[in-house]
C-alpha cells in the first residue's frame, strides 16, 4: 500500500519557468510534510516543510502549498535555474507511524 | 552542531564477498539511525531502522544484515554480495519527536555507491 502518491515522476521545466510537484498521502494522522532535494551522488537534503495548520509556507523561490481537506501538498519553485535540477521527494510524518514515508521522487530538469 | 558521517564513498566488490558500511553520528546522543538503498534514478528504500544500541527494524527481507553496536554508530553488513545488492546507500538519523509540536526531519549521510560485480 502506497501511503504517500508523488507526481510528476519527471518534470522539465524552461528556465524562469515554475516547477509544481505534486503528493498526496492517505493517513489523516499525518502532521508534518518535509520536501528534501537530492543532487546526483549526493544524499537528499531537507528542503522545506510545512504543518497541517497552514495552508503554505514560503521560503524564497520554494513554497508548500498544503490542502488538509484532500489531502494534498505541492512543492512549486518560482523562477527555476538550471541549479535546481535535482530530485524532489515529498514525506509525511505522524499519528504511530515511527517513520517519514517518502514518495517514490520526481526528477526536476531545468533547461536554460 | 550535529554531523554525519558514512564511509566509503565508493565502493566495488566482487559477487559472493563480504560487505560492511559505517555510519556515525556526532553531536547528539540516542539518535534514531536509519539504512535506506535508493537504486539508480529510483526512490528510496528504507532497510533497516535502529531506536536504539542492539534494536535493529528491518523492513525488507534480503542478504543484507545492520547492527548498532554503540549508540551513534550504525553498520550495514552482508556475508555475500549479489549483484542485486548494487546501488547508492543513505545512512541517515533522526531526533526522537517527543511531541506533535516538534519538527521531525532526516539528516542523511553522503551516500556509499556499491557497485557489485
Amino acid at each position: 500500500q502506497q501511503q504517500v502518491k508523488q507526481s510528476p515522476q519527471s518534470l522539465i521545466v524552461q528556465k524562469g519557468g515554475i516547477s509544481i510537484i505534486n503528493c498526496a498521502y492517505e493517513n489523516t494522522a499525518f502532521d508534518y510534510f518535509p520536501w528534501y532535494q537530492q543532487f546526483p551522488g549526493k544524499g537528499p537534503a531537507l528542503l522545506i516543510a510545512i504543518r497541517p495548520d497552514v495552508s503554505e509556507k514560503k521560503e524564497g523561490r520554494f513554497t508548500i502549498s498544503f490542502n488538509k481537506s484532500a489531502k494534498q501538498f505541492s512543492l512549486h519553485i518560482m523562477d527555476s535555474q538550471p541549479g535546481d535540477s535535482a530530485t524532489y521527494f515529498c514525506a509525511c510524518h505522524g499519528g504511530s507511524q515511527g517513520n517519514l514515508i517518502f514518495g517514490k521522487g520526481t526528477k526536476l530538469s531545468v533547461k536554460p | 552542531s550535529q554531523t554525519i558521517h558514512q564511509w566509503p564513498a565508493t565502493l566495488v566488490q566482487p559477487v559472493g564477498s563480504p560487505l560492511s558500511l559505517e555510519c556515525t553520528v556526532e553531536g547528539t546522543s540516542n539518535p534514531n539511525l536509519y539504512w535506506y538503498r535508493q537504486a539508480a534514478g529510483r526512490g528510496l528504500q528504507l532497510l533497516f531502522y535502529s531506536v536504539g544500541i542492539g534494536q535493529i527494524s528491518s523492513e525488507v527481507p534480503q542478504n543484507l544484515s545492520a547492527s548498532r553496536p554503540q549508540d551513534r554508530q550504525f553498520i550495514l553488513s552482508s556475508k555475500k554480495l549479489l549483484l542485486s545488492d548494487s546501488g547508492f546507500y543513505l545512512c541517515a538519523w533522526s531526533r526522537r519527536r517527543r511531541s506533535i509540536s516538534e519538527n521531525y526531519g532526516y539528516t542523511f549521510g553522503s551516500g556509499t555507491r556499491l557497485t557489485v560485480v
